[in-house]
């Protein structure tokens, strides 16, 4: 059971948008801290998406954005390509665990 | 360019150690903190341990506490993981990654990643 909950899948036809939400408490997202996004292909390394909550590192296209409110942030993907079928994890921190924890994952499937 | 390769994995028996590496290269090493994360078969990405860049501020997961050890040698370049009394549930692939931003004000997040080692911990 993650800290961060993710739901197991979402999916949409090329040139759609798609969103993932991240939820957490009051100890983590709900205390102010930062959330951050990754891509992960299986076999290869993960890919910092989003940092900040809302912060693209460079390369990185603006199709994806990252937005937070409250206990929850979400990660949208506009203009959907086959190209980013992939697993997807939100970051945070948690205070009451004093540890970086993980969301359980997202898998993008693009029909 | 930036790069964190990771080497050490392997097949272990429970109640066994293995020592994980993580070669750096590309960027100045001292001067940043370092993660490891693991994935197992089937499973999301999890946290395992966290150094900051002087060595200063060690952190893991409560899982892996008084069995795992973070450590770095900067002028190598290399982050290290010494895993003890091994469990089959640390069977994972091994990720090393870089740190930005303040662990201790809880804003960290990691730029760059290593491929992963996987251990194998199965009798």
């Amino acid at each position: 059971q993650s800290v961060l909950t993710q739901p197991p899948s979402v999916s949409g036809a090329p040139g759609q948008r798609v969103t993932i939400s991240c939820t957490g408490s009051s100890s983590n997202i709900g205390a102010g801290y930062h959330v951050h996004w990754y891509q992960h292909l299986p076999g290869t390394a993960p890919k910092l998406l989003i940092y900040a909550n809302t912060n693209w590192p460079s390369g990185v296209p603006d199709r994806f954005s990252g937005s937070k409110s409250g206990t929850s942030a979400s990660l949208a993907i506009t203009g959907l390509q086959a190209e980013d079928e992939a697993d997807y994890y939100c970051q945070s921190y948690d205070s009451s665990l004093s540890a970086v924890v993980f969301g359980g994952g997202t898998k993008v499937t693009v029909l | 360019q930036v790069q964190v390769v990771e080497s050490g994995g392997g097949v272990v028996q429970p109640g066994g150690s293995l020592r994980l590496s993580c070669a750096a290269s590309g960027f100045t090493f001292r001067n940043y903190g370092m993660h490891w994360v693991r994935q197992a078969p089937g499973k999301g990405l999890e946290w395992v341990a966290f150094i900051e860049y002087d060595g200063s501020n060690i952190k893991y997961v409560d899982s892996v506490k008084g069995r795992f050890a973070i450590s770095r040698d900067n002028p190598k370049n290399t982050l290290y993981l010494q895993m003890n009394s091994l469990r089959p549930e640390d069977t994972a692939v091994y990720y090393c990654a870089t740190n930005r931003d303040s662990y201790r004000d809880g804003k960290c997040y990691s730029d760059y990643w290593g491929q992963g080692t996987l251990v194998t911990v199965s009798s």
